[in-house]
């Protein structure tokens, strides 16, 4: 069973401080762990991904980190915007077959001004 | 290069009756994905489409089908609605094998009564 797993269902954060959103995953294989920002009324957005080769991913003001020994992934917003108030997935493509997403259930982000 | 379009946005059907969500994928884009998100969870994979044939299938029953068309748009049809099928159902294309980017379309929030 590939199980992505967002534990805290919500964060809120001043605006200019550090969003530090976390994924733990249960299974060691896979390709690719993708984070998805979803607005109200809108599909979700492909926002950056890591692959199983490295540590750490980063564009802009996110970066994504990879603790393969814990199984947990990070997403890091600096500085957070209040347009970063959104809800975020975290999703692990999987390996052979179809090339499917298994999504966590999300974490609400708000950024206060 | 146009998006992702799903319709309808909303529907609202009885128990019982059949649904057709229809989505149209981003241009060049020959894979599509659907995608059953229940209120506070995150997004499960229905079944994805490449080339005109199912290639994967979520823990869905036979009452979910799809369809792809040859300019590569695609069908969700559910037959026999029940109320847990009340859901945002969420279309993703992608550029066919080893393209981990997935654009989704807004989805169509369907409610059955």
């Amino acid at each position: 069973d590939q199980q992505v797993k967002q534990n805290s269902p919500s964060l809120s954060v001043q605006e200019g401080r550090i969003s530090i959103l976390n994924c733990d995953y249960t299974n060691s294989m896979f390709d690719y762990f993708l984070w998805y920002k979803k607005y109200p009324a809108e599909g979700p957005t492909f926002l950056i991904s890591i692959s199983s080769i490295k540590d750490k991913n980063e564009d802009g003001r996110f970066t994504v980190f990879l603790n393969k020994s814990a199984k947990h992934l990070s997403l890091h917003i600096v500085p957070s915007q209040p347009g970063d108030s959104a809800v975020y997935f975290c999703a692990r493509k999987t390996q052979g077959g179809s090339e499917k997403l298994v999504f966590g259930k999300g974490m609400k982000l708000t950024v206060n001004p | 290069e146009t998006g992702v379009t799903q319709s309808p946005t909303h529907l609202i059907k009885t128990r019982g009756q059949q649904v057709t969500l229809r989505c149209s994928s981003q241009s060049g884009h020959n894979t599509v994905s659907w995608y059953q998100q229940a209120l506070g969870q995150g997004p499960q994979f229905i079944f994805q489409y490449y080339r005109e044939e199912e290639n994967g299938r979520g823990n869905f029953p036979p009452r979910f089908s799809g369809l792809q068309f040859p300019n590569y748009s695609s069908e969700l049809n559910v037959n026999a609605l029940e109320l847990d099928d009340s859901a945002l159902y969420l279309c993703a294309s992608s550029g066919g094998q080893g393209y981990y980017g997935y654009t989704f379309g807004s989805g169509t929030r369907l409610t059955v009564v």
